[in-house]
Parts: structure tokens; C-alpha cells; sequence
């Protein structure tokens, strides 16, 4: 079993829908949790940022951390086409020789 | 300039070149890391400094060879390398290593096409 699995898409929606990301993990020390946004030709860049379990909201983008279930959701609500990139999930442990594992990552299209 | 930069944005090599990637960090970052992203994988760590020593090489081949002369940049030499290795190469930074200082932020990559 992977580390963390991802479903690649794509995933395509209409302006305006409410989108669900979602990323799977199985190794329970992991603490701290992140959704990067990638547009194409670009570096990943931080969108979310969430230690341990619980609901995070910025604006139209909420993260949750189900540790429990090993399960993490990004939500984006009220989609815009700007949206369109991929969707990269994140985590690693406490400690400092903890590495940053990441997901494929998920294409997203947002369709005007 | 802010956040991290990365030069060149594309590069094309032949087999026998010699080329370097560099990387610069302008958050006063402690820790740098290159990674290397292919199609379809998974963003795959190469190496982890952390003021300026080097903490983890990835298992990564000679071929690829990191050098930090201070905490803000981060050089990637590259030789002999092969067709496989053609991948966008991203550098990142973070306060710290672990904890809530590691946060990574990430430049914009370098494409790499070996012929």
C-alpha cells in the first residue's frame, strides 16, 4: 500500500460547482497536513496548511484532517475557471528527519 | 525578488553536458531541498540541507550533484546524465526542518530535457 494515494483525475466541473478533493494515507505518525495548488509550466504553491485533526477555512477553500479514518478533503466552494491546476496533498510526521510525502496530485478543470 | 527563484526555467542537454541549476531563497529560510517531479509520479526527494549541511541524499545518483555554499542558495551540478532524468527539477525551502517550521515553499522549477 502506497503512502499516500490520490485519485489523479481529471476532474472536471462547471463554474460555480463545489469541488472535493481528497487524499488517503496509511502511516498514522503524520501530523502535519498541506494542499499545494500547481498550475502548469509552475512550481507548487502553498494553499493549506493543517497540523493534526480538524477543519481549516480560508476564504472559499476549507481543508479537513480526518486522522481516524487517514483520510484529508479539500473543498473548494463556488469554483472559479482561475481554479483550474493541480491539486497536490501533503504530510509528513513530527520529527526533523521526517520527509514530505506527497500525492500524484489531482487535475482539476473549471469550466466557464 | 521574492519568495524562491530558480534559473534557468528550461534547459536542453546533451548526454556528455555539464550544466548547473541554481536556486535562491529570499524568506530567510534555514533549510533547502531539491525534488524532482516526472509525469505521473509522485514529487520524489533528492536532497535536504540544512544551514548549508546536507541531511539527506535521497538515494540519488552521482550523476546529480547538490552543493549549498550558504543558507540562501542551492546548486544542482548536472553530468552525463540520461534521457529518464528529463523532469522538472523544483527547489523548496523551509524555516526548519520538522515541526511547524517546516513548511515548504516552492520556485517555479526548472525543465530539464536530456537528449
Amino acid at each position: 500500500q502506497k503512502e499516500v494515494e490520490q485519485d489523479p483525475g481529471p476532474l472536471s466541473v462547471p463554474e460555480g460547482a463545489i469541488v472535493s478533493l481528497n487524499c488517503t494515507y496509511s502511516n498514522s505518525a503524520f501530523q502535519y497536513f498541506m494542499w499545494y495548488r500547481q498550475y502548469s509550466r509552475k512550481g507548487p504553491e502553498l494553499l493549506m496548511y493543517t497540523y493534526s485533526s480538524g477543519n481549516k477555512e480560508d476564504g472559499r477553500f476549507t481543508a479537513q484532517v480526518d486522522k481516524s479514518s487517514k483520510y484529508i478533503s479539500l473543498f473548494i466552494r463556488d469554483s472559479q475557471p482561475s481554479d483550474s491546476a493541480t491539486y497536490l496533498c501533503a504530510m509528513r510526521g513530527q520529527g526533523g528527519s521526517e520527509k514530505l510525502v506527497f500525492g500524484k496530485g489531482t487535475k482539476l478543470t473549471v469550466n466557464p | 525578488e521574492t519568495g524562491v527563484t530558480q534559473t534557468p526555467r528550461h534547459l536542453v542537454m546533451g548526454m556528455t553536458n555539464k550544466k548547473s541549476l541554481k536556486c535562491e531563497q529570499h524568506l530567510g529560510h534555514n533549510a533547502m531541498y531539491w525534488y524532482k517531479q516526472s509525469a505521473k509520479k509522485p514529487l520524489e526527494l533528492m536532497f535536504v540541507y540544512s544551514l548549508e549541511e546536507r541531511v539527506e541524499n535521497n538515494s540519488v545518483p552521482s550523476r546529480f550533484s547538490p552543493e549549498c555554499p550558504n543558507s540562501s542558495h542551492l546548486f544542482l551540478h548536472l553530468h552525463t546524465l540520461q534521457p529518464e532524468d528529463s523532469a522538472l527539477y523544483l527547489c523548496a525551502s523551509s524555516q526548519a526542518i520538522g515541526g511547524a517550521g517546516g513548511t515548504q515553499y516552492f520556485g517555479p522549477g526548472t525543465r530539464l530535457t536530456v537528449l
